[in-house]
């Protein structure tokens, strides 16, 4: 069975884009999470989403956002990136909320 | 609110055990887990246990849970160079994400 695949694995942005970064969870899983991973700030929970609909959401700015297909792929959208939004992003894939949490390889966003 | 506590390093030779420490604060933590990440890898789920269980073997990793003290340990015997990682210990409230992780430990096995 194939894991949680994140895409893209890596990105190098610029002050002010916007970027868009996909999750494919493990087939039947239809609850996606996802976390930021900072050195300072360790892992720190963004979204989770089951069945199209958003769950529970962290204490991030309005600029992160993200939604899930019918399908339970998942995509997050950061707008006006910033510096300290440079970290590596991780989504996780459970059968349904509540359950054990498999996570992907990440993606790693640079801002410069 | 949660919390979740762990010790920045632990550094052993390989052949001997591994003890691996974490305290957590919410009392209703249901489910608690211990992940382990590899330089520029995802998390990888080792093992996990119920709050209502004291002790969960599963090969060379054994997880001891104390709910009084809310201590959680994971210990992994004949420890190789290839446990070198980052383990992150989670606590989850049934049926209630998000995971709270600690800021991990990392383990440095020496040959």
């Amino acid at each position: 069975k194939a894991g949680v695949t994140q895409t893209p694995r890596y990105l190098i942005k610029t002050r002010g884009q916007q970027v868009t970064l996909s999750c494919s969870p493990i087939s039947g899983h239809r609850s996606v999470s996802w976390y930021q991973q900072t050195p300072g700030q360790g892992l720190q929970f963004l979204f989770e989403y089951f069945s199209e609909t958003q769950r529970n959401k962290g204490n991030f700015p309005g600029r992160f956002s993200g939604r899930q297909f019918s399908n339970s792929r998942s995509e997050m959208n950061v707008s006006t990136l910033e510096l300290g939004d440079s970290a590596l992003y991780l989504c996780a894939s459970s059968p349904k909320t509540g359950d054990e949490a498999f996570f992907g390889q990440g993606t790693r966003l640079t801002v410069v | 609110g949660e919390d979740v506590e762990q010790s920045l390093f632990l550094s052993v030779r390989e052949g001997d055990s591994s003890v691996i420490n974490c305290t957590y604060t919410d009392s209703s933590s249901t489910y608690l887990y211990w992940y382990k990440q590899e330089p520029g890898a995802g998390l990888q789920l080792l093992t996990y246990i119920f709050s209502n269980m004291d002790m969960k073997q599963d090969q060379r990793l054994t997880v001891l849970l104390n709910k009084k003290d809310k201590h959680l340990s994971l210990r992994i015997a004949d420890t190789q160079t290839g446990d070198s990682a980052i383990y992150f210990c989670a606590e989850s409230v049934l049926g209630n994400t998000p995971l709270v992780f600690g800021k991990g430990t990392r383990l440095s096995v020496i040959a």
